[in-house]
């Protein structure tokens, strides 16, 4: 399977741990883009990847969360102090640049987050 | 402010009929605007994408039409099939380096056999 992989799939926490997940692109793609969705809601942006560097983060994205994508390959994501608000499918997607200039963007299957 | 407003909110149609989903936005920097399937538990799956300089996509059973003077655009699910049911949203990006999707709230369609 060649698309975007998310892991784990589903991660239950109590109010106050640290969770991290973890994204593998599709191969070769370098744009990387984090979303947050809700139940019965759209996808919002987090944060987006160029290779390695982070550039540009959402006002969403609290000091609790980091993310990071070292050597421009998988990222990962991290949420310190989860609070029961962060509760949420967390997706991941990627991209390259098509020859039209717009870009495609493949999503994974998700991590649903569950904070008790 | 809901940037992209997307409409209906659900949608009830008949195997083999057409289902329409309608969307508007208002920046006009917006350059690229596809459409996503979602099945429960899932993530996005991309469907169909068009840009503002053509007024209308088709590939398969699904088109996408753009009226870029009223800044709206839909998608057409021709000859719907129960296997279509599951929520569809529409969503935009601007130029630049940064091409984030900015998401309509989605539309749940559930076609009856």
């Amino acid at each position: 399977d060649t698309g975007v992989s998310q892991n784990p799939r589903h991660k239950i926490t109590k109010r106050g741990q640290n969770v991290t997940f973890r994204c593998d692109p599709i191969s070769e793609h370098n744009r990387l883009y984090w979303y947050r969705q809700t139940l019965g809601q759209g996808p919002e942006f987090l944060t987006y990847f160029q290779n390695e560097a982070q550039l540009e983060k959402s006002r969403l994205l609290s000091d609790r969360f980091s993310a990071e994508r070292p050597k421009g390959s998988f990222s990962t994501l991290e949420i310190q102090r989860t609070e029961q608000g962060d509760s949420a499918m967390y997706l991941c997607a990627s991209s390259s640049p098509t020859g039209m200039g717009y870009n495609e963007q493949f999503f994974g299957p998700g991590t649903r987050l569950t904070v008790l | 402010q809901q940037q992209v407003k997307q409409s209906p909110q659900s949608l009830i149609v008949q195997k083999g009929g057409i289902s329409i989903i309608n969307c508007a936005y208002e920046n006009t920097a917006f350059d690229y605007f596809p459409w996503y399937q979602q099945f429960p538990g899932k993530g996005p799956a991309l469907l169909i994408a068009i840009r503002p300089d053509v007024s209308e996509k088709k590939e398969g059973r699904f088109t996408i039409s753009f009226n870029k003077s009223a800044k709206q655009f839909s998608l057409h699910i021709m000859d719907s099939q129960p296997g279509d049911s599951a929520t569809y949203f529409c969503a935009a990006s601007r130029g630049g380096n940064n091409r984030k999707l900015i998401w309509g709230l989605g539309t749940s369609l559930a076609v009856n056999p």
